[in-house]
């Protein structure tokens, strides 16, 4: 059974850069998928952040103007999202999924993590 | 970008009832390109249907999807208790992908 995991703090200060990590178990992260990002603002809507493929090959929402970064880690089967300068607007739940390689619907999805942008 | 509005946002149904929820693109997508998605509170999106008809696995026969270019409809034939929930549309054929604003069915 395919089972993603998000990680990491709670809670970022504004200005400062969002760090999350998806662990992925029961399925090899270098197989024929891409691995993505979304969130969703407290009371809101789904935003597709982004996916990677295990090549590093990446595809990022233009709308968050170059401050998205992903990578992925094969040897830990795992990936990762960095989200800078982040502001109030950046609260939400991130949650990670896999996405189809040639259709990108997203069929496994990790329950979610909330980040709250506070000082 | 390419826009998906749903409607309507709220649909008040009893159990039994027939529910049927429209997502309309701001140009055309490839059927193999929408899925719908349901969402319960405090939970995950769970992927119901992709390339506008195939229902996902495990996904009960009362889930049916149509459509095509700029028109998509789900359908629940008979509403159970455990379908209520807010259900989403998603295109993923133009970057970015994008999502639909959701709507609730909830119990009349």
């Amino acid at each position: 059974q395919v089972q993603l995991q998000e990680s990491g703090p709670g809670l970022v200060k504004p200005s400062e850069t969002l760090s999350l990590t998806c662990a992925v178990s029961g399925y090899s992260i270098t197989s024929d998928y891409y691995w993505g990002w979304t969130r969703q603002p407290p009371g809101k809507g789904l935003q597709w952040i982004g996916s990677i493929y295990h090549t590093g090959n990446t595809d990022y929402n233009p709308s968050l103007k170059g401050r998205v970064t992903m990578s992925i880690d094969t040897s830990k089967n795992q990936f990762s999202l960095r989200l800078t300068s982040v502001t109030a607007a950046d609260t939400a739940v991130y949650r990670c999924a896999r996405r189809g390689f040639n259709y990108g619907y997203l069929d496994y999805w990790g329950q979610g993590i909330l980040v709250t942008v506070s000082s | 970008e390419i826009v998906l509005t749903q409607s309507p946002g709220t649909l008040s149904l009893s159990p039994g009832e027939r529910a049927t929820l429209s997502c309309r693109a701001s140009q055309s997508v490839s059927s193999w390109h929408l899925a719908w998605y349901q969402q319960k509170p405090g939970q995950a999106p769970r992927l119901l249907i992709y390339g506008a008809s195939n229902r996902a696995t495990g996904i009960p026969d009362r889930f049916s999807g149509s459509g095509s270019g700029t028109d998509f409809t789900l359908t629940i034939s008979r509403l159970e208790p455990e379908d209520f929930a807010v259900f989403y549309c998603q295109q993923y054929g133009s970057s970015p992908d994008t999502f639909g604003q959701g709507t609730k069915v909830e119990i009349k």
